[in-house]
């Protein structure tokens, strides 16, 4: 059964640093990974979608990294800036009836 | 961009009653589905749907729920007699190619139960 794991639950950083959100899975065998932004009580945004063969995908100042053999994936943000703040959530596709098994993801606060 | 539409935005219901969540997918999309993220916990996959029949659901989706896609544009989401514990915010989400160019969510239904 696959998992997935985003640690820590919460980050904090001063506006302009450039920052990294990891997400880990269990099962190597995926279809595709999908970053989403959830800002409170709201629905998912997509952020980046990487598909299995790809190893980054990049848009404006995030890029995401995929290493399936280690069952990892990064989300870097850079210049962070205030409204970058949100829950950054972490969902693996392992095609098997095309379903997202998600991650708890990481709130994340810019303060300015 | 095209959006997934869910309605209502927030639904209060007591305690056994009957509740229906309303979707409209992206009209091209050919997948469909139900995820749901109580209060604090991660968002749980409930049921995907194609070709106007249930292709997977977890656990959680029991006999106490249903989905149905009424016409060409809606799918909704029914819960016969609610609990406490349903209370969640409901996402639809919907795909092209199941998954292949990834999903898009909805802004969720968040079904209150008292």
């Amino acid at each position: 059964k696959q998992e997935v794991t985003q640690i820590p639950a919460a980050l904090s950083v001063p506006e302009g640093e450039n920052l990294v959100l990891n997400c880990s899975f269990t099962d190597s065998a995926i279809y595709n990974l999908q970053w989403f932004r959830q800002d409170p009580g709201k629905g998912l945004t997509s952020l980046l979608l990487i598909q299995s063969s790809q190893r980054e995908q990049t848009s404006g100042r995030l890029n995401a990294s995929l290493d399936k053999s280690s069952g990892r994936s990064t989300l870097y943000i850079a210049a962070s800036q205030p409204g970058d703040s949100a829950t950054y959530l972490c969902a693996v596709d392992t095609g098997a009836n095309s379903k997202l098994t998600f991650g708890k993801g990481i709130t994340l606060s810019v303060r300015p | 961009e095209p959006e997934v539409t869910q309605t209502p935005s927030h639904q209060v219901t007591q305690m056994g009653q009957e509740v229906i969540l309303r979707c409209v997918p992206i009209s091209n999309h050919l997948y469909f589905y139900w995820y749901r993220q109580i209060l604090g916990q991660k968002v749980e996959f409930l049921v995907s749907f194609y070709n106007n029949e249930i292709s997977e659901k977890s656990e959680i989706f029991d006999d106490q729920f249903s989905v149905e896609r009424p016409d060409g544009s809606n799918f909704t989401l029914k819960i016969r007699s609610t609990k406490l514990e349903d209370s969640a915010m409901y996402f639809c989400a919907s795909s092209e190619w199941g998954g292949g160019y990834g999903y898009t969510f909805g802004s969720g239904t968040r079904l209150t139960v008292v």
